[in-house]
This record gives structure tokens, sequence and C-alpha cells, in this order.
């Protein structure tokens, strides 16, 4: 199956500093999704980016398919985007497979 | 619009007892699936289908069942429970062609004794 590498595994931010999640992965994809896990372990799905570049608020993620990664950008860090960031990718086969995740702790 | 609904979202178990673990979706989507997360090790797929009537093994099957005989439902059934299944259980669904990609029930969290 695909293999899907998320770094820096963790993650300590000052509040309003700005940062860069990073998801290789190992083969062409269909469908890669980036998720918030909050605190309350519930997954918020943030972006569906299998190739592109979007803009929600204060993130924004960019998928560049030909080279397999996608990027997720922070900016103005707040308290409320601690939690886990997960990159999911499915190859076209149904399974959707996880990284295991960027820790983020933004410190007040 | 309830998205993915999953029950209970908490459970206990004792060892060798078995129990369902329900998923329904009021969306209309084709895709369902389970996953189950534990310390580390992001999410890994258990089952999934793409269908009524259709399932299929994901990446961590054993000691699971799944059937799909409605469009909204995805139950999983632990046969005989273990302390390995202790984990934190999700069930997703998607449209076939989807620009949206998966929608996540808010998990349940099994603890095997």
């Amino acid at each position: 199956g695909i293999q899907v590498e998320q770094s820096p595994p963790d993650l300590i931010l000052q509040e309003g500093a700005n940062s860069t999640l990073r998801c290789n992965f190992s083969d062409s994809v269909n469908n890669l999704q980036w998720f918030h896990q909050n605190p309350w372990g519930q997954l918020i799905n943030l972006f569906y980016i299998p190739s592109g570049t979007k803009q929600n608020g204060r993130l924004s993620a960019t998928t560049v398919a030909t080279e397999r990664y996608s990027l997720l950008y922070i900016s103005s860090s707040q308290t409320t985007d601690s939690g886990v960031y997960f990159c999911a990718v499915e190859g076209g086969n149904n399974r959707l497979a996880f990284g295991k995740g960027n820790q983020v702790v933004v410190i007040p | 619009n309830a998205g993915v609904t999953q029950t209970p979202k908490f459970q206990v178990l004792k060892t060798g007892q078995s129990m369902t673990l329900q998923c329904a979706q009021d969306m209309n989507h084709e895709y369902m699936s389970w996953y189950r997360q534990d310390p580390g090790m992001g999410l890994r797929l258990i089952h999934y289908s793409v269908g009524a009537g259709i399932t299929d093994q994901g990446e961590v099957p054993n000691g699971y069942n799944v059937s799909r005989s409605t469009t909204e439902d995805f139950p999983l059934r632990l046969l005989s429970a273990a302390p390995s299944q202790t984990s934190v259980y999700f069930c997703a669904s998607s449209r076939q062609y989807s620009n949206y990609g998966y929608t996540f029930g808010s998990g349940t969290r099994l603890t095997v004794v």
C-alpha cells in the first residue's frame, strides 16, 4: 500500500507564529486530505486537496502530485490550533492511508 | 443532516465478550469504512465497503467482522474481545465521486479488560 510520512512529528509554536507541516507519499493518489484531531479526539476535515492549492482562513494547503508531497501552512497560530494534524491519501483502491500525524502545541 | 453517527461513544468489555459498534450515515454515501487509532500509530483501516452487500478487508481485519445490508449502516462486530483491541474506533464515509473526501464519525473509545 501507499506509504505516508509526515514531518515534523512534534512542533511547539508560540502563539502568532507561522508553521509548515509536510506530507510525503510513495505513489500517485486520487485523494489527499488533511485532518485536524482536536483535544477531544474529533477528526475535522480541513482540506480535500489531491492537487493544487487551497486556502481557508489562516490555513492553506498545497499538493504537488507529480513530486508526491503536500504542505499544510498555519499562519498566525492560535492556541485552538493545537492538536494532531493528519495527512491521509487514497490511491484509487478505496483504502485511505494515514500518516502518523504532526503533534502541534501552540503556547500563549 | 447528522453526517456520520457512531454509537456507543465509550464501552468497557471483558475479555471474550462480543459486541457491535454501530455506524450510520445519512448522506447516501457509497463508501464506508472502519479505522482504529492507537497511540503513535495514526489510523489503520480495519474493513471497508464500496456499497450495500460488498465488503473487503483492510490493513488490520483480524478479530473483526462487518456487513453492509443497507447503504446507511455499517456495523463492526468484535467476536471475542481481546485486550489488544483496546483502541479508539472511527467510522468514515465518502461519495464515490467527491470533492470533499471522507467524513468521520466522532469515534468510539473501547477498553477491553
